[in-house]
């Protein structure tokens, strides 16, 4: 069973530009759910994707925004780079989109992003 | 809202001592809780999980939880800290319907001296 994947591991972008980071679900998950944590923080929810659409978003700006595949893998997008957006950004895939045992998460070792 | 809240934001424990992570939680129904940790570089690896039923919970590498209602309080322990487990270890909350977000504290990291 391959497990949540990510590229790159780690990326340097200047303030203005725009990123995109991937990530490969585990096999056999439909959901992915992407998470910010800057440093000395806790992970903070970005948005989820449940087959290809949208199913949910946390307290983050219009330029985040993301993509998912048919293969379930997806995409986050950031444009216009701030030196806020430094941080490790985390994916995480599921079975189901919900809570509950099969709705368990499990995270891949993240994209370090820096902003200049 | 959602939130949690780990008061200690460094701890420091010898080898083969006794461990407790405090966690306190807010939320407005029955939520689900979690414990994560996450060693240097890498990911979120889930140690155990509270849904419903007995409010203690087991979890891998010897980790169990107790959830307590009326002190809105998920406390991790150990009864025997191993040098390995030095990592930050991350308490989180989930809501039971919707989008399986979660809402993570701000960790606290365990330093274990031999």
């Amino acid at each position: 069973e391959t497990g949540v994947t990510q590229s790159p591991t780690h990326l340097i972008k200047t303030r203005g530009q725009q990123v995109t980071l991937r990530c490969s679900s585990q096999s056999g998950h439909n959901t992915v759910s992407w998470y910010q944590q800057a440093l000395g923080q806790g992970p903070q929810f970005i948005f989820q994707y449940y087959r290809e659409e949208e199913n949910g978003r946390g307290n983050f700006p219009p330029r985040f925004s993301g993509l998912q595949f048919p293969n379930y893998s997806s995409e986050l997008n950031v444009n216009a780079l701030e030196l806020d957006d430094s941080a490790l950004y985390l994916c995480a895939s599921s079975s189901i989109p919900g809570q509950g045992a099969l709705g368990e998460q499990y995270f891949g070792p993240g994209t370090r992003l820096t902003v200049t | 809202a959602q939130s949690v809240t780990q008061p200690d934001i460094h701890i420091t424990v010898s080898e083969g001592a006794s461990l407790e992570l405090r966690c306190n939680y807010s939320y407005g129904a029955t939520p689900y809780l979690f414990w994560y940790v996450q060693s240097p570089g890498q990911g979120l690896q889930l140690l155990l999980k509270y849904f419903s039923g007995d409010t203690l919970v087991q979890g891998i590498k010897g980790f169990e939880a107790e959830f307590k209602r009326s002190q809105s309080s998920f406390n991790l322990r150990k009864p025997s800290v191993h040098w390995s487990d030095a990592a930050e270890y991350f308490c989180a909350v989930g809501a039971q319907t919707g989008a399986n977000n979660l809402f993570f504290g701000t960790g606290t990291r365990l330093t274990v001296i031999p």
